[in-house]
């Protein structure tokens, strides 16, 4: 199994709609990311969390919440969809300081369409 | 503010060796990390380096200078499942949970 999940993998939505991107991990990692992708841009890091009770902006936040609901669980909404947010959306997660388990894991994004 | 060059595209041909260059200007360094990302998929981890040097893997190698603000990832003895795109990221922060990236560069390798 997949140490880290990603549903829908593929979303079609219309403007205005609210709409919610869950990211799952079996990693045991405390840290997790919300990044987007777009062709020509690379990876914009959306918001973070290092536990469950810390949440932090990055990059790009404005037009998206997170919510951390578990150490496992980190969830990305788009309050109100608009079509400059059509992109493809990676979860990932990170281990704590100090062990050896350097770098972020990437699961497998979600494409969404925004119409 | 954060800068990351790397080229947008590269060829190659299998069984060749090939370097992709990478040069950063950032607030802060706590390593540099390069990540394969295939068409469509997530991005795989392929080195980390936070000295001056370079680091062996297998057919990949990675290597870095602080001073110059620059790494590249060599490629060796390429094959067409190399073709991808490879993600040059800069660690910010302590322990370098905070990645900034650069756009990327797509490499086709040819037969």
């Amino acid at each position: 199994d997949a140490d880290v999940t990603q549903t829908p993998r593929n979303r079609i939505t219309k403007t205005g709609k609210r709409i919610m991107l869950e990211c799952s991990q079996t990693k045991g990692h405390d840290r997790m990311y919300w990044y987007r992708q777009d062709p020509g841009l690379g990876l914009r890091l959306i918001y973070y969390s290092f536990d469950v009770k810390d949440i932090n902006k990055g990059e790009i936040s404005d037009g998206y919440s997170v919510s951390r609901q578990a150490q496992a669980k980190f969830s990305l909404s788009l309050e109100s969809a608009i079509p400059n947010q059509t992109a493809l959306y990676f979860c990932a997660t990170s281990d704590a300081p100090g062990t050896p388990e350097i770098g972020q894991y990437f699961g497998p994004g979600t494409r969404l369409t925004v119409t | 503010g954060q800068n990351i060059d790397q080229p947008t595209e590269m060829t190659a041909t299998e069984g060749a060796i090939v370097q992709i260059n990478c040069t950063y200007q950032t607030s802060g360094f706590n390593g540099l990390f390069w990540y394969q990302q295939h068409a469509g998929e997530a991005p795989t981890f392929l080195s980390y380096n936070v000295l001056d040097g370079l680091e062996e893997k297998g057919r990949f190698s990675s290597f870095l200078s602080r001073s110059k603000g620059y790494s590249y990832l060599l490629l060796k003895e390429l094959q067409m499942k190399d073709s991808a795109s490879y993600l040059c990221a800069v660690g910010l922060g302590y322990n370098t949970d905070k990645l900034i990236f650069g756009t990327g560069t797509r490499l086709q390798v040819f037969p």
